[in-house]
C-alpha cells in the first residue's frame, strides 16, 4: 500500500541549529513527494515538493531531496529560526490516484 | 489564481445539533476535493474526497456526510453531533489526474467545538 512515516516529535532547538526531520514512505506507483507546513491555528500550506527521484526540492532555507533508492524525503535546513516553529509533515500521490498520504506530523519548537 | 475558502474559521455547537461547514475554490474547475479532520495534536485524518458533482468517497464510517452540489463547492453536514466531532477541520483541493504530480492546497480550517 501507500503510506508515509515520520520521525516522532516533538523536536525542540536553538536558534541556528541544524535541522533534519526524517521522512520514508512506501508508495505502490511512482509517487511525487510533499512537505507541508501548519503554523499554529492554520491550514497547511505546501513548502516544496519533488515529483522524481533525484530531484531537490527547496523553499525558504528547507530543502529536501527525493531519495528513490532509500525511499526518503528527509526535510533539512541549515539555520532555524524562531519564525520555523510549526509543525511539518510528509505527505506523497502517486500518479494513478486522487489521494494523499500524510505522515502524523513533526512538532518543532525553535528556541531562542 | 486559484483560491480556497472555508468557513466558519471557529463554530461552537451543542451535541446533537446539525453541521454545515462550506468550502468553494475558485480560479479553476473540476477540482478534486478534500474533507479531512484534525484531532488536537494529531495527524490529518481523511473523511472524504471527491473527483466530481456528486462523487462522493468515503474514508472513515461516521455521522458524517459530504455532497458536492456544484463543481467547486464542497459542504461536510452532520444531522447530529457527537462530542467526538470536535476537531479542525480542513478542505483541500488539488488538479485532477493526469497531473499526478500537483499538490493538494488548503483552506485555512475551521475549529469545531461540541459542547
Amino acid at each position: 500500500g501507500n503510506s508515509v512515516t515520520q520521525m516522532e516529535g516533538p523536536v525542540t532547538l536553538s536558534e541556528e541549529a541544524f535541522l533534519t526531520i526524517n521522512c520514508t514512505y512506501t508508495a505502490t506507483g511512482y509517487p511525487s513527494l510533499f512537505w507541508y507546513v501548519q503554523y499554529p491555528g492554520e491550514g497547511l500550506q505546501l513548502l516544496l515538493k519533488a515529483t522524481k527521484a533525484d530531484d531537490k526540492g527547496s523553499n525558504k532555507g528547507f530543502e529536501a531531496t527525493y531519495r528513490k533508492e532509500t525511499t526518503s524525503f528527509h526535510l533539512e535546513k541549515g539555520s532555524v529560526q524562531v519564525s520555523d516553529s510549526a509543525v511539518y509533515f510528509c505527505a506523497l500521490r502517486v500518479n494513478t490516484g486522487n489521494q494523499f498520504y500524510f505522515g502524523t506530523g513533526t512538532s518543532l519548537t525553535v528556541i531562542p | 489564481s486559484q483560491t480556497i475558502h472555508q468557513w466558519p474559521a471557529t463554530l461552537v455547537q451543542p451535541v446533537g445539533s446539525p453541521l454545515s461547514l462550506e468550502c468553494t475554490v475558485e480560479g479553476t474547475s473540476n477540482p478534486n476535493l478534500y474533507w479531512y479532520r484534525q484531532a488536537a495534536g494529531r495527524g490529518l485524518q481523511l473523511l472524504f474526497y471527491s473527483v466530481g458533482i456528486g462523487q462522493i468517497s468515503s474514508e472513515v464510517p461516521q455521522n458524517l456526510s459530504a455532497s458536492r452540489p456544484q463543481d467547486r463547492q464542497f459542504i461536510l453536514s452532520s444531522k447530529k453531533l457527537l462530542l467526538s466531532d470536535s476537531g479542525f477541520y480542513l478542505c483541500a483541493w488539488s488538479p485532477t489526474t493526469p497531473r499526478p504530480n500537483q499538490p493538494q492546497h488548503f483552506g485555512d480550517g475551521t475549529r469545531l467545538s461540541i459542547l
